[in-house]
C-alpha cells in the first residue's frame, strides 16, 4: 500500500546535526513531492519546506533557510531532511508527507509515522 | 507576512453540526486544504481545494471558501471526530506552506 515510513527517534546535542529519512513506497515517487512538518510538544503544525520528487527542487520556510537542506534518493524512493546547528527549541516530532499532486501548496494525502528528534544542551 | 486565523476551540454536542473558520486576507482566493490530527497520531487530510473529500472521509465532512473565511463544516458530529484541525493555504507571494494555528474539537 502507499506509504511512507521514517527512521527512528534521535536524540542529539545543541549544535549537533540531524537527518531524518522518509522511505516512500507504493506508488511513482516521481509524480509527487515530500513536504516536512514540523510540530514542537503540544504545538501546531509547522511547515519546513518541499522537495519535488522528480527533478529536486525546493522550497523552504524563511526561518529555516541556512541551517536545513533536503534530498532525495530516487533510487531507493527515499526523502531526506537535514537540519544543522540544532538547538533546544528544534525538540518536535517531524514528519514528512506526500503531496497529492506533485506541487508544494497540494494538500498533504499520505504521512509518515513522524521522528521525534530531542535536543540537549 | 500571510496569517490564517482559527478559533482554539469548538464544542459541540453529539449529532449536531461542527463549524471551524479559518480567517485570512482574502483567503477566497486561495486553495484550502484541512486536516485532522488525533492524539499521539500523524495529521489526516480531510478536505482538500476548499471542498473536495479524499476517498474514505465521510459526506459529513465538507469545506467552502469565499470572501476572508474558508470553513470546515462537519455535520452529524460523532465522539470519533473529537481531534484538532488545522487549515492550510500555499501562499504564491512567498512560495511557502501556511497553517492555520488549529482549532481543538470537543465533543461534549
Amino acid at each position: 500500500q502507499v506509504q511512507l515510513v521514517q527512521s527512528g527517534a534521535e536524540v542529539k546535542k545543541s549544535g549537533a546535526s540531524v537527518k531524518v529519512s522518509c522511505k516512500a513506497s507504493g506508488y511513482s515517487f516521481s509524480n509527487h513531492g515530500v513536504t516536512w512538518v514540523r510540530q514542537a510538544p503540544g504545538q501546531g503544525l509547522e511547515w519546513m519546506g518541499w522537495i519535488s520528487g522528480s527533478n529536486g527542487n525546493t522550497e523552504f520556510a524563511q526561518k529555516f533557510q541556512g541551517r536545513l537542506s533536503m534530498t532525495t534518493d530516487t533510487s531507493t524512493t527515499t526523502a531526506y531532511m537535514e537540519l544543522r546547528n540544532l538547538r533546544s527549541d528544534d525538540s518536535a516530532i517531524f514528519y514528512c508527507a506526500r503531496d497529492t499532486g506533485g506541487f508544494a501548496g497540494d494538500g498533504l494525502d499520505i504521512w509518515g509515522q513522524g521522528t521525534m528528534v530531542t535536543v540537549s544542551s | 507576512s500571510y496569517v490564517l486565523t482559527q478559533p482554539p476551540s469548538v464544542s459541540v454536542a453529539p449529532g449536531k453540526t461542527a463549524t471551524i473558520t479559518c480567517g485570512g486576507s482574502n483567503i477566497g482566493s486561495k486553495g484550502v486544504h484541512w486536516y485532522r490530527q488525533k492524539p499521539g497520531q500523524a495529521p489526516v487530510l480531510v478536505i482538500h481545494y476548499d471542498s473536495d473529500r479524499p476517498s474514505g472521509i465521510p459526506e459529513r465532512f465538507s469545506g467552502s471558501n469565499s470572501g476572508n473565511t474558508a470553513t470546515l463544516t462537519i455535520s452529524r458530529v460523532e465522539a470519533g471526530d473529537e481531534a484538532d484541525y488545522y487549515c492550510q493555504v500555499w501562499n504564491s507571494g512567498t512560495d511557502h506552506v501556511i497553517f492555520g494555528g488549529g482549532t481543538r474539537l470537543t465533543v461534549l
